[in-house]
């Protein structure tokens, strides 16, 4: 068992939707929790960061996680074409143990 | 400020060939990575230094790649010999500390191992 799952998509929306994309992880003692965007032939990009439990929001970027049912979730409220990326969660702990998600890729339709 | 360097951009090479890969962490920070990323996978850390020393490369094939960061600061990667599995893009990443949540990574290397 992976100790990230994440659904690949693709995910196509029209612009101005709201966007969900979502991992589940293996193991509770996982506590950091991360959003990284990549571009096409680019490094990913740290987007949110999260530590245990509850919401965060930037903008139009919401990252949430409910450790009880070991479930992240990344909310993209008004999507752009700009948006347009692969999205990768990611997961640690303290001993420095970090894992990436495979991706899920976002089409934003103008 | 700038960001990691990596060069070169792209590389293909034949099987069995070797190929070596250089990174430029951000001025001042102290620990650097390098990812695999096969196209449609997250990236897969293979190998962490913290200055000039290794603090992890559990998933580094070490038969066939090899790393070095002498001066603390910049990085090669090689691979010797290549295999077709090898094709991916290789991500440089650092860090101003040991927490990997606050890297920032390179554009990476795209390789394609014929």
């Amino acid at each position: 068992q992976k100790e990230v799952e994440q659904d690949p998509g693709p995910l196509s929306v029209p612009e101005g939707a709201i966007v969900s994309l979502n991992c589940t992880y293996s193991n509770s003692a996982f506590q950091y929790f991360m959003w990284y965007r990549q571009y096409s032939r680019k490094g990913p990009e740290l987007l949110m960061y999260t530590y245990s439990s509850g919401n965060k929001e930037d903008g139009r970027f919401t990252a949430q996680v409910d450790k009880s049912s070991k479930y992240i979730s990344l909310f993209i409220r008004d999507s752009q074409p700009s948006d347009s990326a692969t999205y990768l969660c990611a997961i640690s702990n303290t001993g420095n143990q970090f894992y990436f998600g495979t991706g899920t890729s976002l089409t934003v339709i103008p | 400020e700038a960001g990691v360097a990596q060069s070169p951009r792209y590389k293909i090479i034949e099987k069995r060939q070797s190929v070596a890969f250089w990174c430029n962490p951000i001025s001042g920070h102290a620990t650097l990575y390098w990812y695999q990323q096969i196209l449609g996978q997250g990236p897969k850390l293979l190998i962490q230094f913290q200055n000039n020393g290794v603090v992890d490369d559990s998933q580094l094939p070490k038969d066939r790649f090899s790393a070095e960061r002498l001066k603390g600061v910049d990085s090669t990667l090689k691979i010797q010999p290549a295999k077709l599995e090898d094709s991916a893009v290789y991500l440089c990443a650092s860090s101003p500390g040991l927490m990997k949540e606050t890297q920032y990574f390179g554009p990476g290397t795209r390789l394609l191992v014929l």
